[in-house]
This record gives structure tokens, C-alpha cells and sequence, in this order.
């Protein structure tokens, strides 16, 4: 089936530093989103992207829809130990009404 | 509001033993969702309902069966659980119309020795 390919696998750095992460594909999407699931929870929606080139933010948090349509990058500025967690990429494919590929998650963790 | 609710959230079950999971949403979505979570995998679709009485297979459906027969819940059987069935389990739904956003459970943690 389709894949999205979300790197790095995981990330360890000290509370201030910021953070980037992305994910790639061979296929074209018509959406992007990002979830972060804190532990022993669901995920939960952080931004979502729906335009090629679309820049969004959200708090700290920044996501790009990639000019391509088969990239999306999520950027956190300043981390701070509540930012632990694991960040997933989703896509739906352009012309599909169908469901969510979901990367395979970015664990982040944060030195304070 | 109460959103996506699970049931059972930890469950241990032998190899062979049968069981079901609940998921029940009040937000009067038309999609539901089953996901299994592993480590290193992410989330990989087993079943989903595009509304009430409907069904369909996605990505890992072999060993689960699924029920929609009322609009709010959305079950997930095992009917013969294996070892490879551990997992955390994930419900999910959405509206109709909706661009993609899924509203998820807390999930459920299947153990099966």
C-alpha cells in the first residue's frame, strides 16, 4: 500500500532547542495533517494543511504543505518538556475520498 | 463532552480466547475507525464504517471482525486471539464532509499470552 516515510524516527534534545520533522512520499496529497500523541493517550490534532506551499501555525508550532504536494514539515521553536511526545504525519491522496496513511511517528524527547 | 470513549482500556486474554472491543462516540459522526498501534509501526487501519450497517476492510483486517449496527458504536472482535494481536487499539471517527481530521479514543491495551 501507499507509505509516507516521517524522519527522524525519534529525537532527543535539551528544553530550548527547536525541532523539525518531516515526511516524504512518492504520491501526490491533497491534504497534510500532523497529530501528537502524548503517552498512554490518543492522538490528537495539532495543524492541518490543505493548499501546496500552505504555511500554518499553531502556538510554537509550524507546518508546511510542500510546493510539490509530497512533503510536509513540522517545525517546533523553543521546546519545552511538555512537548514530549509522538508527532505522526497523516495524508490523504489527491483525488481520494478515502482514508488517512499515517506515517510511522517522530518520538521526541526533551532533556529540561 | 465525552467524545470517543473505549471500552475495555486494559484487557489480558489467553491465546484462543474471544473478546470485543467498544468504541462509542457522541458526536453524531458518520465515519468510525479501528486502528492497532505497534511499536515502529505507527497506525495501521483494521476496519472502518462509513456509516450505521456499513463495513469495510483496511490495511491488517485478518483475525478482527467488525459491527456497526448502531450509528454511535463501532466494535471490534477477536475471535480467536493470538499473540500477535498485542497491541493498543485506537477508535476513531469523523463527520461527513470533514477534510481528514480524526477525533481518537484513548485506547484500549490488548495483552494476549
Amino acid at each position: 500500500g501507499q507509505q509516507l516515510n516521517q524522519s527522524p524516527q525519534s529525537m532527543f534534545i535539551q528544553e530550548g532547542e527547536d525541532v523539525s520533522m518531516n515526511c516524504t512520499s512518492s504520491s501526490i496529497f491533497n491534504t497534510w495533517l500532523w497529530y501528537k500523541q502524548d503517552p498512554g493517550e490518543g492522538p490528537v490534532l495539532l495543524i492541518a494543511l490543505y493548499k501546496a506551499g500552505e504555511l500554518t501555525s499553531n502556538g510554537r508550532l509550524t507546518a508546511q504543505f510542500g510546493t510539490t504536494r509530497k512533503d510536509s514539515v513540522l517545525n517546533i521553536s523553543a521546546s519545552i518538556p511538555s512537548d514530549v511526545g509522538i508527532y505522526f504525519c497523516a495524508g490523504r491522496l489527491r483525488g481520494s475520498q478515502g482514508n488517512l496513511i499515517f506515517g510511522k511517528g517522530t518520538k521526541l524527547s526533551v532533556k529540561p | 463532552n465525552a467524545g470517543v470513549t473505549q471500552t475495555p482500556k486494559f484487557r489480558v486474554l489467553k491465546t484462543g480466547q474471544s473478546m470485543t472491543l467498544l468504541c462509542a462516540q457522541d458526536m453524531n459522526h458518520e465515519y468510525m475507525y479501528w486502528y492497532r498501534q505497534d511499536p515502529g509501526m505507527g497506525l495501521r487501519l483494521i476496519h472502518y464504517s462509513v456509516g450505521e450497517g456499513t463495513t469495510a476492510k483496511g490495511e491488517v483486517p485478518d483475525g478482527y471482525n467488525v459491527s456497526r449496527l448502531k450509528k454511535q458504536n463501532f466494535l471490534l472482535g477477536l475471535e480467536s486471539a493470538a499473540p500477535s494481536q498485542t497491541s493498543v487499539y485506537f477508535c476513531a471517527s469523523r463527520p461527513t464532509g470533514n477534510t481528514g481530521e480524526l477525533f481518537f479514543g484513548e485506547g484500549s491495551r490488548l495483552t494476549v499470552l
